[in-house]
């Protein structure tokens, strides 16, 4: 069963550009949730998205925006890039977004923001 | 607000030694905690998930238990070997419902030959 699948794997951009990160989810997974790790941060939450709804979302300003397909693939939008976005942008599934389930990672996706 | 501690940051150990590794939160009432494991530059990978209402999970020569009354979970690895050396973190969730995980820094594990 292949495991949550994140693409691009590296990301080079620059300041006032944007940027689009894709997560596909395992098999048969309905939620996906989106986080954003940093050395000075740790890991945090963006949202997460469920049958196509965010139904949760942290405290990251509105340049951060993120969608999800029928097929629960999720796309994550970053506008006008700061160099603070320079981060290892982490996807997770679980089967239906309960509270009590496993989550699983993808790889991640590093942008690096020039 | 839920704050996820975990001690020591960093760990440097010989092989085959026997580990604990702490995780403490501030609000008990919690729904579950999980255990990850980190390679550089890489994503999570999970080990071990404890609902509030278990006291521990094991899985090979990992243990986890769970103390919800102090705050506290450890995450007991038998018999370190190199490939242990990862970052440990761990996540909790609050009861009421919310979704929302909060993480604690890591653990990072050196296991040197």
């Amino acid at each position: 069963k292949a495991g949550v699948t994140q693409t691009p794997r590296y990301l080079i951009k620059t300041r006032g550009q944007q940027v689009t990160l894709s997560c596909s989810p395992i098999s048969g997974h309905r939620s996906v949730s989106w986080y954003q790790q940093t050395p000075g941060q740790g890991l945090q939450f963006l949202f997460e998205y469920f049958s196509e709804t965010q139904r949760n979302k942290g405290n990251f300003p509105g340049r951060f925006s993120g969608r999800q397909f029928s097929n629960s693939r999720s796309e994550m939008n970053v506008s006008t890039l700061e160099l603070g976005d320079s981060a290892l942008y982490l996807c997770a599934s679980s089967l239906g977004g309960l509270t009590y389930e496993k989550l699983f990672f993808g790889s991640g996706t590093q942008l690096s923001v020039l | 607000k839920q704050e996820v501690t975990q001690i020591p940051a960093a760990l440097s150990v010989p092989e085959g030694e026997n580990l604990v590794l702490n995780c403490s939160f501030t609000d008990s009432a919690i729904y579950n905690l999980q255990w990850f494991r980190q390679d550089p530059g890489k994503g999570l990978t999970s080990l071990l998930l404890i609902q509030s209402s278990q006291r521990e999970q094991t899985s090979g020569r990992l243990n986890a238990s769970l103390d919800k009354s102090s705050g506290r979970s450890t995450l007991y690895i038998a018999a370190s070997q190199p490939g242990d050396s990862a970052t440990y973190l761990c996540a909790v969730r609050v009861a009421g419902g919310s979704y929302i995980p909060t993480f604690g820094r890591g653990t990072s594990l050196i296991v040197h030959p």
